[in-house]
């Protein structure tokens, strides 16, 4: 069974600063993985996928993710936050040939003026 | 990539009554998934809605609490029966948009009193 793991529910961060938010999954099989972001009181947004081919994946809003087979990670970065990327991020995955899409707990990215 | 609208936005309803919430996608879709997001927490699988077929549940979830109907291919609906408190949620309808990417509806948030 598929399972994603965010290690961390909140990340403070200074605006201009960068920022990792870190996902970790497991699976039995090949994957696909996503990260998604919630602002508040709204749905969920597609940020980035992975579903094949280069490993570092770009993805809105200048966020990219990179996918290690290795470690079984999905490491969400940003270079550079600004106020305005305040919101949860959830990572999340799917087995191939399978629909259904297990989501982490999320994270809660907060910029500091 | 698919539009979801997802009706209502937000409800105050009395413990023991039933919410129909709806999902209508702009374009035709096979598979519809509706997710519970309570207080704090991520996205739990509720079920999937294949048009013309019964709803395939997941551990936890049964049909006489959240009965669901897919009449078509654009439509969906996920009925919350007998609410208690424990009930209030964020609930969110999603589809797949034929490239692996998964669009949200806005979300219904349900406050059960």
């Amino acid at each position: 069974a598929q399972s994603v793991t965010q290690l961390d529910s909140q990340v403070p961060v200074f605006e201009e600063a960068p920022v990792e938010l870190r996902c970790n999954y497991s699976s039995s099989v090949s994957v696909y993985l996503f990260w998604y972001v919630q602002y508040p009181n709204q749905g969920l947004q597609l940020l980035l996928k992975y579903l094949s081919g280069s490993t570092l994946v770009k993805g809105i809003n200048g966020f990219e993710a990179e996918f290690n087979k290795s470690q079984t990670s999905f490491h969400l970065r940003k270079p550079s936050v600004h106020i305005s990327d305040t919101a949860e991020y959830f990572c999340a995955v799917s087995e191939r040939g399978y629909q259904k899409v297990t989501f982490g707990t999320g994270t809660k990215l907060q910029v500091i003026p | 990539s698919a539009v979801i609208s997802q009706k209502p936005s937000r409800d105050i309803c009395q413990r023991g009554t039933s919410l129909t919430i709806q999902c209508q996608v702009d374009s035709q879709v096979t598979m519809m998934f509706w997710y519970r997001q309570q207080p704090g927490q991520s996205l739990t699988l509720i079920a999937t809605a294949n048009q013309g077929s019964e709803a395939t549940y997941e551990s936890g979830f049964v049909i006489d609490k959240f009965p669901i109907s897919r009449p078509n291919l654009t439509f969906s609906t996920l009925t919350v029966s007998n609410m208690s408190p424990e009930d209030s949620s964020i609930y969110l309808c999603s589809v797949e948009d034929g490239t692996r990417g998964y669009t949200f509806g806005s979300g219904t948030r349900l406050t059960v009193v």
